[in-house]
């Protein structure tokens, strides 16, 4: 079955930085897609940005633009979030997602999260 | 940008019983829209996609319908398992955009 698991997640001081992977299974990882949306505490959903299946196109969303970096190694199954610049408007919980098919923008699989606190 | 603005923020309904909730697009994004379920602590679940396309193994009583910058989500005969968080992700262009959510919760 089609699993995501993240990791990384922690309490980072404001300024600072900090990497979340994401571990794909149960589907060929290098025709799909990643993205990651994140959650605010108390707040909807926002998306984050996306690593396109050969992991060469990469989009962000404005609030993340120049601090944040994905990578995806279809070697290992695996996209990255690398977050810099790290502020206290960050701090939510982060979630991989994958595309449901190319050029199909939503998501069928997701997941559990991982918590990132920015705090002084 | 998009803009994605769900009404009501919350509604009450009673168990077997019609939610009816509404998500509004700042501009066309013909039927490019998503639904998503989301429990506390959970990973989001994909609903509805193109509008009206359930996904797979998404009961029925779950419907979305609408077009251009108006769309619904119906959910027919609640169950305790449906009170929770529902977003809207609309999936035409970039930047994607998800509405506030609206809560359904027990009248």
């Amino acid at each position: 079955q089609v699993q995501l698991v993240e990791s990384g997640g922690g309490v980072v001081h404001p300024g600072g930085s900090l990497r979340l992977s994401c571990v794909a299974s149960g589907f060929t990882f290098s025709t799909y897609s990643i993205h990651w949306v994140r959650q605010a505490p108390g707040k909807g959903l926002e998306w984050v940005g996306v690593a396109s299946f050969e992991g060469v196109v990469k989009k962000y969303a404005d609030s993340v633009q120049g601090r944040f970096t994905l990578s995806k190694d279809n070697s290992k199954n695996t996209v990255s979030l690398q977050m810099s610049n790290l502020r206290s408007e960050d701090t939510a919980v982060y979630f991989c997602a994958k595309e449901f098919n190319e050029h199909q923008w939503y998501f069928d699989y997701w997941g559990q999260g991982a918590l990132v606190t920015v705090a002084s | 940008e998009i803009v994605m603005t769900q009404s009501p923020a919350t509604v009450s309904v009673s168990p077997g019983e019609r939610a009816i909730l509404s998500c509004r697009a700042s501009q066309s994004i013909s039927n490019k829209l998503a639904w998503y379920q989301h429990k506390r602590g959970q990973a989001p679940r994909l609903l509805i996609y193109g509008a009206s396309t359930r996904a797979t193994g998404i009961p029925a009583r779950f419907s979305g319908s609408g077009s251009g910058t108006e769309f619904t989500l119906i959910i027919n005969s609640l169950q305790s398992e449906d009170f929770t968080v529902y977003y809207c992700q609309q999936h035409y262009n970039w930047p994607l955009t998800f509405g506030g959510g609206t809560k359904v919760e027990i009248k």
